[in-house]
């Protein structure tokens, strides 16, 4: 089946940085890709949804400025957490579609992301 | 908001038993899909069901849809102690965005 890989799988950073991740399809062009969150014990909220080449389309209620994605190729999109704070610790997850046949998305293994 | 909810949240049975899931959601949907993930892990896609299909099977896997009840339900058979996992529901509406539902918790004792 199809790849999606995300790195790093987990980061610490302090309060006031920001970090990237990074979400790839190693064996598929991607033109969709979503990225959620996932709190403890909870389930996954989509954040936005990004089609390569274009901006990115957020969920009411996830802020634009601070989760910066960015979808430069069929391969790669990223997610940035500018100016994190211990609220954004969270689990995110990437997923990405083709866009052919049922459209199923492939999901990433998943980045930890604490912030102290 | 989130669309699915699934019971029950938690379920602890015993290896061999039967586990049953169950989903519920609120709009129309392309399809429904079901997912298992361990702790602290990603998603595993298990399987997919269409809106106009009603049952569908997969190894010890069954899962059923009744639209007209908006619902759904995960039959795993004969359990085992390595299919201890929280198990969500998605349903696809349009541009292939899934909502999650809450999830069910399975402990398969041993």
């Amino acid at each position: 089946g199809a790849v999606v890989s995300q790195h790093p799988s987990w980061v610490i950073c302090k309060s006031g940085t920001s970090v990237k991740i990074e979400c790839r399809s190693l064996d598929f062009q991607a033109t969709t890709m979503f990225w959620y969150r996932q709190f403890p014990k909870q389930s996954l909220m989509l954040m936005a949804t990004s089609n390569e080449g274009s901006k990115a389309t957020y969920e009411q209620g996830v802020e634009k400025d601070k989760f910066l994605i960015n979808h430069a190729s069929l391969t790669l999109s990223t997610l940035t957490v500018t100016s994190a704070h211990p609220e954004d610790s969270s689990f995110y997850i990437c997923s990405a579609t083709s866009g052919e046949g049922i459209n199923e998305q492939f999901f990433g293994p998943g980045t930890r992301l604490t912030v102290l | 908001s989130q669309q699915g909810e699934e019971d029950p949240q938690a379920l602890s049975i015993q290896e061999g038993e039967n586990a049953t899931m169950n989903c519920s959601y609120k709009t129309s949907i392309n399809n429904l899909q079901w997912y298992r993930q361990n702790s602290g892990r990603g998603l595993v896609h298990l399987i997919l069901i269409r809106s106009n299909e009603r049952e569908k099977h997969s190894g010890r896997l069954r899962v059923t849809l009744d639209t007209s009840k908006k619902s759904s339900s995960l039959l795993i058979t004969a359990s085992r102690a390595a299919d201890t996992a929280s198990y969500f529901c998605a349903t696809e509406t349009s541009g292939s965005r899934l909502t999650f539902g809450e999830g069910t918790q399975l402990t398969v004792n041993p």
